[in-house]
């Protein structure tokens, strides 16, 4: 069975420090991936995609980086936090042929 | 630019009436729509999708939605709503490659 792995559940981290978030997933190949941030009170922000390996694409600029260094592994990175990064943020995959995006527990980061 | 909207940032009723959650989406293509549920502090979990086919879908817990192509809508309707439907609920369009969510709409279940 297919399943997503997103950690770590929460974090508290300090203005200007790095951040690396990691998902994976089990029991499928070559899925579409995503990130997501649910700011509070809103609703989802798609932050990037990925089609493959190596293939980043970026929704909304600003100062978050992603990378997929395997195919079923997709990191959110960050070099520096600002105050507005806090947020719930969501991993999710797609089976193209299935058509249904299965997401992760989410990871609630607070920026202090 | 592809959009979803949901009619209502925050929906009360009732223990027991109809439950009703408005979605609008923008395309001249209809996209496959879902609604998904989030309970707190939890990731998102489908409730039902529409891609093709038969226009009412039914989903879990007792919801169901309508895709209405010349309304461009995607309404999801529960008859009698319980305490456990509090929760937030998306609604969202798969446009080729990405889903578009609509901002989500509260649902508050009063006893």
């Amino acid at each position: 069975s297919q399943t997503i792995h997103q950690w770590p559940a929460t974090l508290v981290q300090p203005v200007g420090s790095p951040l690396s978030l990691e998902c994976t997933v089990e029991g499928t190949s070559n899925p579409n991936l995503y990130w997501y941030r649910q700011a509070a009170g809103r609703g989802l922000q798609l932050l990037f995609y990925s089609v493959g390996i190596g293939q980043i694409s970026s929704e909304v600029p600003q100062n978050l980086s992603a990378s997929r260094p395997q195919d079923r592994q997709f990191i959110l990175s960050s070099k520096k936090l600002l105050l507005s990064d806090s947020g719930f943020y969501l991993c999710a995959y797609l089976q193209e042929l299935n058509t249904e995006a299965f997401f992760g527990q989410g990871t609630r980061l607070t920026v202090v | 630019a592809q959009s979803v909207t949901q009619l209502g940032s925050h929906v009360s009723v009732s223990e027991g009436a109809l439950v009703l959650l408005r979605c609008n989406y923008s395309s001249s293509v209809p996209p496959y729509l879902f609604w998904y549920v989030q309970y707190p502090n939890q990731g998102l979990q489908l409730l039902l999708k529409y891609t093709t086919g038969a226009t009412l879908v039914k989903g879990i817990n007792g919801f169901e939605a309508e895709f209405k192509k010349s309304e461009t809508s995607f309404h999801l309707t529960k008859p009698s709503a319980h305490m456990s439907d509090a929760a937030e609920y998306f609604c969202a369009a798969f446009y080729g490659q990405n889903f578009v969510f609509g901002p989500g709409t509260r649902l508050s279940v009063l006893p």
